[in-house]
């Protein structure tokens, strides 16, 4: 069962380091999903792609975050000059169009994520 | 108007009693429901979802009720078991993303 994977799945870095994360969607699924979410709350959505596209970013992600997508395939989310409140589970999702009647709808689904830890 | 509102924050429900949470939303521009289950450290797994234009789906112990007038929608989990013991997750969708309550941390005692 080839799921979405990540790597690594804990990262500890000291404030002001850069940091680079890696997703790995499932194989056929052409839409990719960077999501954050901090102790005790819900997912944040931070950006997504179809296929190489970078379609929307989210207020949340700050000049210092940067994802690609560079082949469509894999994509990474690197945070640059990393600050204590960086400090999350960063999660992917990938997902595919499933179409029901007229509707299109897309089930994402969720790697294992990257506990980052910035001291 | 974006947001997803989720509650009881957390439960505890007996095994084999109901579990039942409820999430409210502001914005018809939503135009699908998924439910998400969580243990501490991993991902979120989808566990059921539902469209707007459907007022129930089942799928074994898991049911969502969805109430499109009121903009409310509910998990039921029947004969709830310590392993759903989990926190729970609803959302809603919007061009494709997410955007999730702040979850339920559910308690099942045996």
């Amino acid at each position: 069962d080839t799921g979405v994977s990540q790597d690594p799945r804990h990262k500890i870095t000291k404030r002001g380091q850069n940091v680079t994360f890696r997703c790995d969607p499932i194989s056929e699924h052409n839409r990719l999903y960077w999501y954050r979410q901090t102790l005790g709350q819900g997912p944040e959505f931070l950006t997504y792609f179809q296929n190489e596209a970078q379609l929307e970013k989210s207020r949340l992600l700050s000049d210092r975050f940067s994802a690609e997508r560079p082949k469509g395939s894999f994509s990474t989310l690197e945070i640059q000059r990393t600050e204590q409140g960086d400090s999350a589970m960063y999660l992917c999702a990938s997902s595919l169009a499933v179409t029901v009647w007229d509707t299109i709808t897309y089930e994402q689904y969720f790697g294992p994520g990257t506990r980052l830890t910035v001291t | 108007q974006q947001q997803v509102k989720q509650s009881p924050q957390s439960l505890i429900v007996q095994k084999g009693g109901i579990s039942i949470i409820n999430c409210a939303y502001e914005n018809t521009a939503f135009d699908y429901f998924p439910w998400y289950q969580q243990f501490p450290g991993k991902g979120p797994a989808l566990l059921i979802a539902i469209r707007p234009d459907v007022s129930e789906k089942k799928e074994g112990r898991f049911t969502i009720s969805f109430n499109k007038s009121a903009k409310q929608f509910s998990l039921h989990i029947m004969d709830s078991q310590p392993g759903d013991s989990a926190t729970y997750f609803c959302a809603a969708s919007i061009s494709g993303k997410l955007i999730f309550g702040q979850g339920t941390e559910l308690s099942v005692k045996p």
